[in-house]
């Protein structure tokens, strides 16, 4: 079976600050992929970033980035320059490679004080 | 595109009524799932499909039904409400892209209500 935990359930940073959302996953697996997604209050899920367990190279959008570590399945996301837009509840998730299942975290909630 | 699209956006049931929330997505997309979101708990998955007249069962699928008589369409049926229900609901559609990458498309939500 395939666990996601979210250790944080909240997390506060400072306007233009960086902050990190933790990650750890639990699988069998040798193939998936990782995701992180928010949900601001609009309700909506949006894609922030995406990972290939297959690609050492830790993924990076804009401010946005991800410390992969394969070994210790971990995935934290890294905001940098933190803006009030991105507070917002973040979810980890985790899919396998065989398959379209995919697996959240309980989330983080993220607010970002001015 | 409008992408996906769930309606009703807000429903109240009594329990043991039934419903049908719906889902439709028109990107072709293979892939529709089915979450529910509750408090403390993230997303779970109730049913998936991998295509026209493929569905299977999730982490929570009781009290659930589902068909995929199109690519377009998948509706989830409630066939006796419980309070335990309630909850805000989620489909996403979602397809196989380069190097075997996977992007899941969400609706906006259906939070229904059961008394």
């Amino acid at each position: 079976a395939q666990t996601v935990t979210q250790s944080q359930p909240e997390m506060s940073v400072q306007e233009a600050e960086t902050v990190t959302l933790s990650c750890t996953y639990d699988t069998s697996e040798n193939n998936y992929y990782l995701f992180w997604y928010k949900q601001p209050p609009s309700r909506q899920m949006i894609l922030v970033i995406r990972q290939e367990a297959y690609k050492q190279q830790n993924a990076t959008e804009n401010r946005f980035s991800v410390n992969f570590q394969k070994a210790a399945k971990s995935f934290s996301l890294k905001i940098s320059d933190s803006q009030l837009g991105d507070t917002a509840m973040y979810f980890c998730a985790f899919m396998p490679d065989e398959g379209n299942q995919f697996y959240f975290g309980t989330g983080t909630s993220l607010t970002v004080i001015p | 595109n409008a992408g996906v699209t769930q309606t009703p956006k807000f429903q109240v049931l009594k329990t043991g009524q039934s419903m049908t929330l719906q889902c439709a997505q028109d990107m072709n997309h293979e892939y529709m799932s089915w979450y529910r979101q509750d408090p403390g708990m993230g997303l779970r998955l109730i049913h998936y499909s991998v295509g026209a007249g493929i569905t299977d069962q999730g982490e929570v699928p009781n009290g659930y039904n589902v068909s995929r008589s199109t690519t377009e369409d998948f509706p989830l049926r409630l066939l006796s409400a419980a309070p335990s229900q309630t909850s805000v609901y989620f489909c996403a559609s979602s397809y196989e892209g380069p190097q075997g990458s996977y992007e899941q498309y969400f609706g906006p939500g259906t939070r229904l209500t059961v008394t």
